[in-house]
């Protein structure tokens, strides 16, 4: 069966300084990849997706980055972090085509 | 893609039927009807979907009228576990990347 791993689980950072979140699939191949955020209160924001290796399209103009160096894994990134950026990051699969896309367990984000 | 419109919020009593009502009245033919839910602190869960018939699955059954302008999605005995906020999602499906967008869907409580 598939599963969907992210870590770290929780995150606190200062202002300024760097982040990598990573997210790894197990037990498909060549799925569709997609970082979302969601902010405390708020709805889900699609942030990045990927249809394979190294390709990437952003959904919002950001200070966040992802790239896809494997094609199960898919890490999101940032050189200087603001405080707006804290929020709840969600990674999830989905096979090609269709709306059925599985969530990992998400990395709580705080930047102070 | 066609707008749904949800009830902000829903109570029902443990072990009793969640009818959770879902109002697609633009929608086109061949735009499916999804359904997810989160749970707090959790990342969305997928549920189920459907384009013109009834479906169901081992978590809920998805009820569509046959003009497809609504949809119910029925939880048969809802347990305290069940309680999340649900999200009823109307898109095309096309081969490839789909995007999902989530709007604010139905918190539904659960009470003993």
């Amino acid at each position: 069966s598939q599963t969907i791993h992210q870590w770290p689980a929780t995150l606190v950072q200062p202002v300024g300084s760097p982040l990598s979140l990573e997210c790894t699939v197990e037990g498909t191949s060549n799925p569709n990849l997609y970082w979302y955020r969601q902010a405390a209160g708020r709805g889900l924001q699609l942030l990045f997706y990927s249809v394979g290796i190294g390709q990437i399209s952003s959904e919002v103009p950001q200070n966040l980055s992802a790239s896809r160096p494997q094609d199960r894994q898919f890490i999101l990134s940032s050189k200087k972090l603001l405080l707006s950026d804290s929020g709840f990051y969600l990674c999830a699969w989905s096979g090609q085509g269709g709306y059925e896309q599985y969530f990992g367990p998400g990395t709580r984000l705080t930047v102070t | 893609d066609a707008k749904t419109t949800q009830p902000p919020s829903m109570d029902c009593a443990e072990g009793r039927a969640a009818n959770l009502p879902c109002n697609h009245s633009t929608i086109s033919g061949n735009e499916y009807v999804y359904w997810y839910r989160q749970i707090h602190s959790q990342g969305p869960q997928y549920i189920i979907h459907g384009l013109k018939n009834n479906e169901t699955n081992e978590m809920a059954s998805l009820i569509i009228t046959e003009d497809r302008k609504s949809s119910t999605l029925i939880l048969p005995h809802a347990t305290l576990r069940d309680t999340a906020v649900y999200y009823c999602i109307v898109r095309v499906v096309t081969g490839g990347y789909n995007k999902l967008i989530f709007g604010a869907g139905t918190r539904l409580a659960v009470h003993p």
